[in-house]
């Protein structure tokens, strides 16, 4: 099956810039998550999705970050505007779980490597 | 609140020796955990999916033992090798209504020595 597809691999900005990341998910899974990830730190949760609604967006900076999942395939992240302590990889990943009861594992993306300078 | 500890942060063997990487959990209501494998710069590959009735995994040389009421994972890698270098991380997943979420480690970096 294919991944989770993320795009871009790689962004530069300047701060107080704005910048988008997307992920498309394993077809058929309803849960998404983006995580932040700063380095040598394990990944944070910024928030997840089932299909098109919001489960957890508790520890999303909602002041500048803001995501969407249109029709509860593909997701878009947006920083705006970036502070330099933003730098980090940006992950998404998507499960088969549908809070059902039945807990899957997760499938990840390549990421996004965001610095702001 | 739960909190994922792995320790050491960092190892490094010589190839061959066997590897022991440790997770530990302080809350044990968990739904399953999950260890990964994450390359510099690359995205996390997931290596062994343990549900919460179940004692270990395994796949190939690596096995991994959940034991839920003293809090700990211990993902066991046998004879170690070059291309076994990365960073290691374990998550839980906990419950959160009718959902879970993923609470993860800070990961053990390994170096393996030829």
């Amino acid at each position: 099956e294919a991944g989770v597809a993320q795009s871009p691999r790689y962004k530069i900005i300047e701060k107080r810039q704005s910048v988008a990341f997307w992920c498309n998910p394993i077809s058929g899974h309803a849960t998404l998550y983006w995580y932040q990830q700063i380095l040598g730190q394990g990944p944070k949760l910024l928030i997840q999705f089932q299909n098109n609604g919001v489960v957890d967006d508790s520890q999303l900076p909602k002041d500048r970050f803001s995501a969407e999942r249109l029709k509860g395939v593909d997701s878009t992240l947006k920083i705006q505007p970036a502070k330099l302590e933003d730098s980090a990889v940006y992950l998404c990943a998507s499960s088969l779980d549908f809070g059902t009861g039945a807990h899957y594992g997760y499938t990840f993306g390549s990421g996004t490597r965001l610095t702001v300078v | 609140k739960q909190e994922v500890t792995q320790i050491p942060a960092a190892l490094s063997v010589p190839e061959g020796e066997n590897l022991v990487l440790n997770c530990s959990f302080t809350d044990s209501a968990i739904y399953n955990l999950q260890w990964f494998r994450q390359d510099p710069g690359k995205g996390l590959t997931s290596l062994l999916l343990i549900q919460s009735s179940q004692r270990e995994q395994t796949s190939g040389r690596l096995n991994a033992s959940l034991d839920k009421s003293s809090g700990r994972s211990t993902l066991y890698i046998a004879a170690s090798q070059p291309g076994d270098s990365a960073t290691y991380l374990c998550a839980v997943k906990q419950p959160t209504d009718s959902w879970g979420k993923f609470q993860f480690g800070a990961g053990t970096q390994v170096v393996v020595t030829p």
